[in-house]
């Protein structure tokens, strides 16, 4: 079975740009989770998304923003980029809105630099 | 705000020598505690889930143990590939603010040596 998958794997913009993020959550999965990972800091919780609508996002400004399509698959977007978004972006998938303790599957990530 | 605190924050270990890594949380409701494993640049694997107190887990060398304030990650005669950051993670209250978000501590950096 596949599991979580992302792309790109890495991404290079300059400050004042727009990143678009995608990720394919695991089969029969319908939520899916951001997080960032910045250099030398711990996963931080951006935004979740079920059955197509946002359910909660964590402390980042709304330059930060994404969807949920149809088939589950998500996109991050990022838009007037800034030095300090620079980090690995870590997509998660869990079978449903998080219940007892679902378990959250993570992807390899996309590594976004920006110059 | 639920808390999840990790030590050490790095242990360098020769290979087959046996320890412990320490994760102690403050939750309003124990809900469960997640363990990762994370290379450098690559997303964290999963591990072990355990849904409360006394409960263990074990997978080849790693075995998870839970008591009602900490979890401890015993790795039995590590090697070298065992070398990794390890995260473990509290999920959320259902319906609450934090619903959704997964509560990390900082990791472990596990270094194993030959």
């Amino acid at each position: 079975e596949a599991g979580v998958t992302q792309s790109p794997t890495h991404l290079i913009k300059t400050r004042g740009q727009q990143a678009t993020l995608r990720c394919s959550p695991i089969s029969g999965h319908t939520s899916v989770y951001w997080y960032q990972q910045a250099l030398g800091l711990g996963l931080q919780f951006l935004l979740w998304y079920d059955e197509g609508e946002e359910r909660n996002r964590g402390n980042f400004p709304p330059r930060f923003s994404g969807r949920q399509f149809p088939n589950y698959s998500s996109e991050l977007n990022v838009n007037a980029l800034e030095l300090e978004d620079s980090a690995l972006y870590l997509c998660a998938s869990s079978l449903g809105p998080p219940g007892r303790a679902d378990t959250q599957y993570f992807g390899p990530g996309t590594r976004l630099t920006v110059l | 705000e639920d808390q999840v605190t990790q030590s050490p924050e790095a242990l360098r270990l020769q290979e087959g020598e046996s320890s412990s890594l320490n994760c102690s949380y403050t939750v309003s409701g124990l809900r469960g505690l997640f363990w990762y494993r994370q290379d450098p640049g690559k997303g964290p694997e999963f591990l072990f889930t355990l849904y409360s107190a006394g409960e263990e887990k074990e997978k080849e060398r790693l075995k998870a143990t839970l008591t009602k304030k900490e979890s401890f990650l015993h790795i039995t005669a590590p090697k070298p590939e065992d070398s990794a950051t390890y995260l473990c993670a509290v999920p959320p209250n259902a319906g609450g603010t934090s619903y959704g978000k997964l509560t990390f501590g900082q990791g472990t950096i596990l270094t194993v040596h030959p």
